[in-house]
C-alpha cells in the first residue's frame, strides 16, 4: 500500500471548513483513499472513502486531485466535538486485513 | 446494536502474568484485527485473522498470540507480559465483502505493565 503523508498538526475556528491534506504521491491506479478519524483515545471512526472523484457524505467531503497524487478532507463547519485526530489511509481493496494508520494529524477546533 | 465490544476496559499487571484480553463482534464480520497504539507511534496491528482458524501477524506480533476458534471472538493473549507491552489496544472488525472496506473499532482496553 501507498505511503501516506499528513501534517502533525492544524487548528480550525469553529464553524469554519476544516481542511486535511493528505499526500500520497505513489498511489497506484486501484488504491483508494480512506479517512478515518479518533476522538480522544476512543476506537478510530470510518469517515469517507474515495478512488478518483470527489465524494460527499454527511460528514465530510474528500476531494481528490486529478493525478490522485493528493487529497483534502474538508469538514464543512467544524464543530468542537470535531477536534480529533485524522487518518488518511491509501489501500488496494481485497488485500488481506492491513490497515496502516501512520500518526495522521491532530485536529484543534477553536471556539 | 451493531458492536465490537472489548474486555476488560483497564488492567494493571505484573510482569510475567499471563493475561487474555477478549474480542467479541456481533456483525458476522470475517476480518478482525488487534492493534496497539502507543505516543508518537501511532496505530500498529499486532495480528488479524481473515476467518475462524485462519490467523496472521501484523507488524508488532512478537510476545503476543491470538485465537480465533469462533467467528464472533478474537482474544489477545500476553503469555509472559513485559513492561514494553504497556499500551492502549484495540479490536476491530469489519466484512471480508462490504464496501468501503469499513473496520468497526472497540472502545480500547488501556494496560499497564509493571
Amino acid at each position: 500500500d501507498a505511503k501516506t503523508t499528513q501534517p502533525p498538526s492544524m487548528d480550525c475556528a469553529e464553524g469554519r471548513a476544516a481542511n486535511l491534506p493528505c499526500n500520497h504521491s505513489t498511489i497506484s491506479g486501484n488504491e483508494y483513499v480512506y479517512w478515518y478519524r479518533q476522538i480522544h483515545s476512543q476506537g478510530p471512526q470510518y469517515i469517507i472513502h474515495g478512488l478518483k472523484n470527489n465524494e460527499t457524505n454527511e460528514m465530510a467531503s474528500l476531494i481528490i486531485t486529478e493525478d490522485r497524487k493528493s487529497s483534502t478532507l474538508i469538514l464543512p463547519h467544524a464543530t468542537l466535538r470535531d477536534t480529533a485526530v485524522y487518518y488518511c489511509i491509501v489501500r488496494l481493496p481485497n488485500t488481506g486485513n492491513q490497515f496502516y494508520f501512520g500518526t495522521g494529524t491532530s485536529l484543534t477546533v477553536i471556539p | 446494536e451493531a458492536q465490537v465490544t472489548q474486555n476488560p476496559r483497564y488492567l494493571i499487571t505484573v510482569t510475567g502474568k499471563k493475561l487474555t484480553v477478549t474480542c467479541s463482534q456481533n456483525m458476522n464480520h470475517e476480518y478482525m484485527s488487534w492493534y496497539r497504539q502507543d505516543p508518537g507511534l501511532g496505530l500498529r496491528q499486532i495480528y488479524y485473522s481473515m476467518n475462524v482458524e485462519v490467523t496472521d501477524k501484523g507488524d508488532v506480533p512478537e510476545g503476543y498470540k491470538v485465537s480465533r476458534k469462533e467467528k464472533r471472538n478474537f482474544p489477545l493473549i500476553l503469555e509472559s507480559p513485559s513492561p514494553n507491552q504497556t499500551s492502549l489496544y484495540f479490536c476491530a472488525s469489519r466484512s471480508g465483502l462490504a464496501r468501503p472496506e469499513t473496520q468497526y473499532f472497540g472502545p480500547g482496553t488501556r494496560l499497564l505493565v509493571l
